[in-house]
């Protein structure tokens, strides 16, 4: 069966720091990968999704970027985090047919003090 | 911005059947309608979907009216676990994004 791995579970950075978040799919091959951000009390959004590897697609403007080295992992970067960065980010796979339902890690807490 | 339009809460006692609406009056014709769930703290879980008809799996149904510009999502005995946000989410075939709204928060109480 499928799974998917997220880590680390909770991140306290402070202002200006880098970010790295890693996520890994186990079980599938050539997935799409997406990662969202939730920021408290609010609904998903999209960050970044990946239908291939190298192949990333930028839904929001910000100083956060995404890659992808190998099939299975995704990883969300930053160079400087920023305050507004603070949120519960989740990364998701899904196959490749049009109609595939996604599914979602467990999420990264990052508190950017 | 999402399609969907959903009350921001509900309750339902344990046992009884939950009902959550969900207005999509914009819907195009190649569009399914997604349900998932988010239970505090976790990552959304998919639910079920669908195009026009009714669709039933072993966690809910999907009633989808006939215009198809509403739709209601069934839990047919809720029990306290599914207490979380529901999401109603309209999707486009063949695209891989989902866009998601500020869903309906279930409480369901003993």
């Amino acid at each position: 069966s499928q799974t998917i791995h997220q880590w680390p579970a909770t991140l306290v950075q402070p202002v200006g720091s880098p970010l790295s978040l890693e996520c890994t799919v186990e079980g599938t091959s050539n997935p799409n990968l997406y990662w969202y951000r939730q920021a408290a009390g609010r609904g998903l959004q999209l960050l970044f999704y990946s239908v291939g590897i190298g192949q990333i697609s930028s839904e929001v403007p910000q100083n956060l970027s995404a890659s992808r080295p190998q099939d299975r992992q995704f990883i969300l970067s930053s160079k400087k985090l920023l305050l507004s960065d603070s949120g519960f980010y989740l990364c998701a796979w899904s196959g490749s047919a049009g109609e595939d339902e996604q599914y979602f890690g467990p999420g990264t807490r990052l508190t950017v003090t | 911005d999402a399609k969907t339009t959903q009350p921001p809460s509900m309750d339902c006692a344990e046992g009884r059947a939950a009902n959550l609406p969900c207005n999509h009056s914009t819907i195009s014709g190649n569009e399914y309608v997604y349900w998932y769930r988010q239970i505090h703290s976790q990552g959304p879980q998919y639910i079920i979907h669908g195009l026009k008809n009714n669709e039933t799996n072993e966690m809910a149904s999907l009633i989808i009216t006939e215009d198809r510009k509403s739709s209601t999502l069934i839990l047919p005995h809720a029990t306290l676990r599914d207490t979380a946000v529901y999401y109603c989410i309209v999707r486009f075939y063949n695209t891989d994004k989902l866009i998601f709204g500020t869903g309906t928060r279930l409480q369901v109480f003993p």
